[in-house]
């Protein structure tokens, strides 16, 4: 057990639809990070935030967008859902200092786009 | 363009035979490079940072370095229990963005 949470696990919905992933990162973490795998893609850096700030971005798509609440969770929307949007969704966490290069992955929200 | 490659894709080994993992890079500047451990239908799990060409860091069977083109994860007599997919990925210190390899997935063998 990482000390990341993630919810849901499991989350089906359709096409054109909205939703809301959440995570918790680990107690006294300030950084969160996005990532989305699939099979034939991998695993893809979204999105980072440090205490609330957007800190870095990677291929994140404009129907998608995320933000990091004050007590230090973070959420990612993803909107007007394709299939091709069915993936594992992770979010990982890093301590500051020295030490925040090392990232702890939660479990994953796994999204079915039918 | 940033690019990390991993191989081989994959991996069969008896218990016992070492073997090294591949991860080449090419980016604009290299802030750190990761190595993770990921098994079946969870999160990856860190194993180690490298920052400069010449660096290795290990943990019990494992080993990890790094040249200025691609870092090595050696495994030493590994067991059924080191299976799992090994990714790599790179931070860049143009953007900070973070790169992943596909993977490699090493099975061992009893």
């Amino acid at each position: 057990d990482s000390g990341v949470t993630q919810t849901p696990k499991h989350l089906i919905t359709a096409t054109g639809q909205r939703v809301t992933l959440r995570c918790s990162p680990r107690s006294g973490d300030l950084s969160v990070y996005w990532y989305q795998q699939s099979l034939d893609q991998g695993l893809q850096f979204l999105i980072q935030y440090y205490n609330g700030e957007e800190r870095a971005k990677g291929n994140i798509l404009e129907r998608f967008s995320a933000q990091q609440f004050p007590d230090l969770h973070s959420e990612l929307n993803l909107s007007s859902l394709e299939l091709g949007d069915s993936a594992l969704y992770f979010c990982a966490s890093s301590p500051p200092g020295t030490t925040q290069e090392t990232q702890y992955f939660g479990p994953g929200t796994r999204l079915l786009v039918l | 363009e940033d690019q990390v490659t991993q191989s081989p894709e994959a991996l069969r080994l008896q218990e016992g035979e070492s073997s090294s993992l591949n991860c080449s890079y090419t980016v604009s500047g290299l802030r750190g490079l990761f190595w993770y451990r990921q098994d079946p239908g969870k999160g990856p799990e860190f194993l180690f940072t490298l920052y400069s060409a010449g660096e290795e860091k290990e943990k019990e069977r494992l080993k990890a370095t790094l040249t200025k083109k691609e870092s090595f994860l050696h495994i030493t007599a590994p067991k059924p229990e080191d299976s799992a997919t090994y990714l790599c990925a790179v931070r860049t210190n143009r953007d900070d963005k973070i790169i992943f390899g596909k993977g490699t997935r090493l099975h061992i063998l009893p």
